[in-house]
């Protein structure tokens, strides 16, 4: 199957910094990736979608001055958490949308990235 | 808008019984479904998913899922199951083939011996 990775894995920072985690596509071509946020015990929730060279869609309550959302290019989407708190420390996982292979119109997620605000 | 609902947050199976995972949904189109698995500290793996088509949908580590439109329902099951199925079940759906996912609140299964 289709293979998305995300980096880094983990990450400890102090609050008040920012942190940037990427998404990369690695044997196909996105033009949508989707990044979600999931809290402990608890199920994902949609943030953005990120569409290939336009602005990013945020879902409602989301704040886009915070979390950062770049796509570049057809592989690679970044999620920058500005000015990070503890509050956001979280576990973020991406997904990226494969439409081109065999016909078929899949997302295929990356293993996710836990951030921890100290 | 969708909305999906798992019934039981936990549930505990014997090693060797029936999985049954409960998820119901709402939708104003005819929906697509999906089931995810989650191990600790990990992303999601697809286990099947129901776009169109025959109703009864295999997927894989022996887990099937029946879409009941009467019913509103996309109940996932395993005739017997292992210990490697100690995990997190996740139901989603969406409007259309890769749009953005609407998920369940999840089931953890434990798996006892």
């Amino acid at each position: 199957g289709a293979v998305v990775s995300q980096h880094p894995s983990w990450v400890i920072c102090k609050s008040g910094t920012s942190v940037k985690i990427e998404c990369r596509s690695l044997d196909f071509q996105a033009t949508t990736m989707f990044w979600y946020r999931q809290f402990p015990k608890q199920s994902l929730m949609l943030m953005a979608t990120s569409n290939e060279g336009s602005k990013a869609t945020y879902e409602q309550g989301v704040e886009k001055d915070k979390f950062l959302i770049n796509h570049a290019s057809l592989t690679l989407s970044t999620l920058t958490v500005t000015s990070a708190h503890p509050e956001d420390s979280s576990f973020y996982i991406c997904s990226a949308r494969d439409y081109s292979r065999s016909g078929t119109d899949t997302q295929y997620f990356g293993p996710g990235t836990r951030l921890t605000v100290l | 808008a969708q909305s999906v609902t798992q019934l039981g947050s936990h549930v505990s199976v014997s090693e060797g019984a029936l999985v049954l995972l409960r998820c119901n949904y709402s939708s104003s189109v005819p929906p697509y479904l999906f089931w995810y698995v989650q191990y600790p500290n990990q992303g999601l793996q697809l286990l099947l998913k129901y776009t169109t088509g025959a109703t009864l949908v295999k997927g894989i580590n022996g887990f099937e899922a029946e879409f009941k439109k009467s019913e509103t329902s996309f109940h996932l099951t395993k005739p017997s199951a292992h210990m490697s199925d100690a995990a997190e079940y996740f139901c989603a759906v969406t409007k259309a083939a890769g749009n953005k996912l609407t998920f369940g609140g999840g089931t953890r299964v434990l798996v006892k011996p």
